[in-house]
């Protein structure tokens, strides 16, 4: 089935620095990925989706500036948390459309702790 | 705009037994698609079943079965003979129709908990 693989699992970072999260499309190619944020015991809150070659498209209320998203290949698609702080903190997960049977595919997650 | 409500916050099933997870949906769409996910402590995402709302037929996946009502915009899902490894939170998530890059609606989720 297709895999979404992500990546880091998990990440530390000191308040003010930047954290990138990768997640690759291992044997599909995905045009279209998404990046939600989820918060503990809640649902997934979508962030932005990203079209590969294009600007992101991002939801309401979400800050482009710190939530930079490159969707350079169709295969790769980045999250990139600019200037972290405390409140940031959360658990960031990639998915995929591949295409009608298998639906979307989701990454395994990454749990960004800023200090 | 689409809304995805799931009533049940939490649910618990002995072992072994029945348990339903109610869903219910908002759309002005006629073709769509209804997925449910179980997100286990390890929070990896899992497809559990889906439906195409041009389909009449409820979808099964092994011990996984819906109860899809379009007129009653409800989308249920049914665990029989529950397992441990059942205990997870699920989400009902619907999909407009149209290829590419249409953005899934999420349900508040229901945690289930397996009672041994």
């Amino acid at each position: 089935g297709a895999v979404v693989s992500q990546h880091p699992s998990w990440v530390i970072c000191k308040s003010g620095t930047s954290v990138k999260i990768e997640c690759r499309s291992l044997d599909f190619q995905a045009t279209t990925m998404f990046w939600y944020r989820q918060f503990p015991k809640q649902s997934l809150m979508l962030m932005a989706t990203s079209n590969e070659g294009s600007k992101a498209t991002y939801e309401q209320g979400v800050e482009k500036d710190k939530f930079l998203i490159n969707h350079a290949s169709l295969t790769l698609s980045t999250l990139t948390v600019t200037s972290a702080h405390p409140e940031d903190s959360s658990f960031y997960i990639c998915s995929a459309w591949t295409g009608q049977y298998y639906g979307y595919t989701f990454g395994s997650g990454t749990r960004l702790t800023v200090v | 705009a689409q809304t995805v409500t799931q009533s049940q916050p939490e649910m618990s099933v002995q072992e072994a037994e029945t348990v339903t997870l109610s869903c219910t949906y908002d759309t002005s769409e006629s073709d769509y698609y209804l997925f449910w996910y179980k997100q286990p402590p390890s929070r990896q995402m899992i497809l559990v079943i889906r439906q195409e709302a041009y389909k009449q037929q409820n979808a099964t996946e092994n011990r996984f079965s819906v109860n899809f009502q379009k007129a009653a915009k409800s989308f249920s899902l049914k665990i029989s003979d529950s397992q441990l490894g059942d205990a997870a939170m699920y989400f009902c998530a619907y999909r407009p129709p149209n290829f590419g890059n249409e953005k899934l609606t999420f349900g508040t989720g229901t945690r289930l908990t397996i009672i041994p």
